[in-house]
């Protein structure tokens, strides 16, 4: 099946430095999205990103699909992005996500 | 518009019981999958259901089972609960069967505790 790599694992950053988190993946896909999930198990979309580049206030993505990877850029951190990051991705005619391993994000004031 | 909604939000079962969890997706969503997360790990897909019918299932054993309603709601079963099934258990919703091209969206989960 598929494979989804995220590094790195975990990150630890002081309020208000920025970040990147990457994803790669095994194969070509025609769904990838970004979930934050928080320390009370909530996983919220971040972003629906199978190619191209999207922005959402301090929060971008870009996805390269002919290369096989995504990035998920925080700008400005806050403790409130504390959790963990996770990448899932999904190929054509396929009818399950296939989730990374997730990033820890520690965001210390 | 609400989201997806699961419940209940905690459960506690001993081993060898069962259980039932239900889901209902976004308005206008036909399709819904089923989730299992165990600490520490991202979700792993259990099943997919479109128009009443299963369309994808993943590694599970035939203790997991689900249906969904003509109202598109699901429910999870599981049978002869072990230590193992202890988890957060995740419902998502997306448009249509083509869900390979349409996102996701998750609840907020029922995290099952097995004694």
């Amino acid at each position: 099946g598929i494979q989804v790599e995220q590094s790195p694992p975990d990150l630890i950053l002081q309020e208000g430095a920025n970040s990147t988190l990457r994803c790669n993946f095994s194969d070509s896909v025609n769904n990838l999205q970004w979930f934050h999930q928080n320390p009370w198990g909530q996983l919220i979309n971040l972003f629906y990103i199978p190619s191209g580049t999207k922005q959402n206030g301090r929060l971008s993505a870009t996805t390269v699909a002919t290369e096989r990877y995504s990035l998920l850029y925080i700008s400005s951190s806050q403790t409130t992005d504390s959790g963990v990051y996770f990448c899932a991705v999904m190929y054509a005619g396929s009818y399950q996500l296939t989730f990374g391993k997730g990033t820890k994000l520690s965001v210390i004031p | 518009d609400a989201g997806v909604t699961q419940s209940p939000t905690h459960l506690i079962k001993t081993r060898g019981q069962q259980v039932t969890l239900r889901c209902s997706p976004i308005s206008g969503h036909k399709s819904v999958s089923w989730y299992q997360q165990v600490l520490g790990q991202g979700p792993q897909f259990i099943f997919q259901y479109y128009e009443k019918e299963e369309r994808g299932r993943g590694n599970f054993p035939d203790r997991f089972s689900a249906r969904q309603f003509p109202n598109y709601s699901s429910e999870l079963n599981v049978n002869a609960l072990l230590l193992g099934d202890s988890a957060l258990y995740l419902c998502a919703s997306s448009l249509g069967q083509g869900a390979s091209n349409q996102p996701q969206h998750f609840g907020d989960g029922t995290r099952l505790s097995i004694l």
